[in-house]
């Protein structure tokens, strides 16, 4: 196991509601990324925060918000929820170095839109 | 266009053979990091293996190992001596810096191993 939690396993909203879903990273990590995981597809990068800064953001739009707290555990929060934000969400945890940056993921959280 | 490539969306192989799953990247960055990933069908993504851009030679962790062909710019997954528990799906993923200056995965589109008595 990697030390990254993620909280809730499992969700179930309706569009147009807002939803917050939590990392904590693995002890000695700075870095935590998040990834959105549609069924059958592979993880695509939403955006990555560094000492409670956004440090790189992905084709996302601007209803994903994130936050990184001083433990560098962190929050992702997607305003007016549409059906297709219904994935696997993962975060990942890293210790910011360069090339060698190996990032350890979480078990995910599900989000089911309806 | 795709960075990464996977042309594998199923494998079977027999337990206790070998396995190759392909990955091809692109990239213009002379320094970039390759990584595999394996997806269990609970959902967790475990750490692999890691190859650098300028590692001289092909990284090994336990079974597994990276064939990594820079000119060909081929980073294939060798599984050795193949168990049940390897059944899964795989992802090969390159580190690039994102627009902020931190570092992101791409992915790509997986190969679902599956691992036969």
């Amino acid at each position: 196991e990697t030390g990254v939690t993620q909280s809730p396993t499992h969700l179930i909203k309706t569009r147009g509601q807002q939803v917050t879903l939590r990392c904590s990273s693995q002890s000695g990590h700075n870095t935590v990324s998040w990834y959105q995981q549609a069924l059958g597809q592979g993880p695509q990068f939403i955006f990555q925060y560094y000492r409670e800064e956004e440090n790189g953001r992905g084709n996302f739009p601007p209803r994903f918000s994130g936050l990184q707290f001083p433990n560098y555990s962190s929050e992702l929060n997607v305003n007016a929820l549409e059906l297709d934000d219904s994935a696997l969400y993962l975060c990942a945890s890293s210790l910011l170095a360069g090339v060698q940056e190996t990032q350890y993921f979480g078990p995910g959280t599900r989000l089911l839109v309806l | 266009a795709q960075k990464i490539t996977q042309t594998q969306p199923g494998m079977f192989v027999q337990e206790k053979e070998a396995v190759t799953l392909d990955c091809t990247y692109d990239t213009s960055d002379p320094s970039y990091g390759l990584f595999w990933y394996k997806q269990p069908s609970s959902g967790e993504m475990i750490f692999l293996i890691y190859q650098g851009s300028y590692d001289q030679q092909n990284a090994t962790e336990g079974r597994y190992s990276l064939n990594f062909q820079k000119a060909r710019k081929s980073a294939n997954l060798v599984i050795s001596a193949s168990q049940l528990g390897d059944s899964a799906m795989y992802f090969c993923a390159m580190r690039e810096v994102s627009t902020g200056g931190g570092n992101k995965l791409t992915f790509g589109t997986g190969t679902q191993l599956k691992v036969e008595l």
